[in-house]
């Protein structure tokens, strides 16, 4: 099983629609956890962190369970500049140094 | 504020030839990385520095040396380069110290091996 897994889409969705993405992890002992936004030959970029209590930034909303491993994101109102990859991220300490795992990522397009 | 500098963007080399990717961050990072993307495919950590003066090896270490230089620069270099290599090469920095930090990311190297 790899350490994190994301659904790869792609997600086709219209402009306005509400769109949910789930990431598994398998580490137990992960201390935390992050979304990322890639955009097409760009660098990956920090979109969010994700806190225990789930949190909220403007039409985006994290959330974590830990009891089931799984962290969300939830985007609302959609727009034609959400259409990016969505990189799942989890870091966790091992000995002297933080291990981070990127998810393999999930497609948005977002539809005029 | 530059935060994390790549160079060169661009580089196409031939089979055999060797070249060494520079990194450069200004945040007082501790730890840095370097990531090869394949087209379609997700991010896999090639080595890491946890520290200055010290090196690991990632997922896909095989055909590549690091080193760090100071706690700045973390430079990735293809001592003999083979088309399997050919990606886009991108350094990352975050603040060991506190783990609920993220890592930044540099803009890319993309490399071309003919």
């Amino acid at each position: 099983r790899k350490e994190v897994e994301q659904d790869p889409g792609p997600f086709n969705v219209p402009e306005g629609a509400t769109v949910a993405f789930n990431c598994t992890y398998s580490n137990s002992a992960s201390q935390s956890f992050f979304w990322y936004r890639q955009d097409c030959r760009k660098e990956p970029k920090l979109l969010m962190s994700v806190y225990s209590s789930g949190n909220e930034d403007g039409r985006f909303t994290a959330q974590l369970n830990r009891a089931s491993q799984y962290i969300s994101l939830l985007i609302r109102d959609s727009k034609l500049s959400d259409s990016a990859t969505y990189l799942c991220v989890v870091n966790s300490k091992k000995t002297s140094y933080d291990k981070v795992i990127f998810g393999p990522g999930t497609s948005l397009s977002v539809i005029p | 504020n530059a935060g994390v500098t790549q160079t060169p963007k661009f580089q196409v080399l031939k089979t055999g030839q060797s070249m060494t990717l520079q990194c450069a961050q200004d945040m007082n990072h501790n730890s840095m990385y370097w990531y090869r993307q394949d087209p379609g495919m997700g991010l896999r950590l090639i080595y890491y520095s946890a520290s200055e003066g010290t090196t690991d090896k990632g997922e896909v270490p095989n055909g590549y040396n690091v080193s760090r230089l100071n706690k700045r620069e973390f430079s990735l270099r293809l001592e003999s380069a083979a088309p399997s290599q050919t990606s886009v090469y991108f350094c990352a920095s975050t603040d060991q110290s506190n783990s609920n930090q993220p890592q930044h990311f540099g803009d890319g190297t993309r490399l071309s091996i003919l």
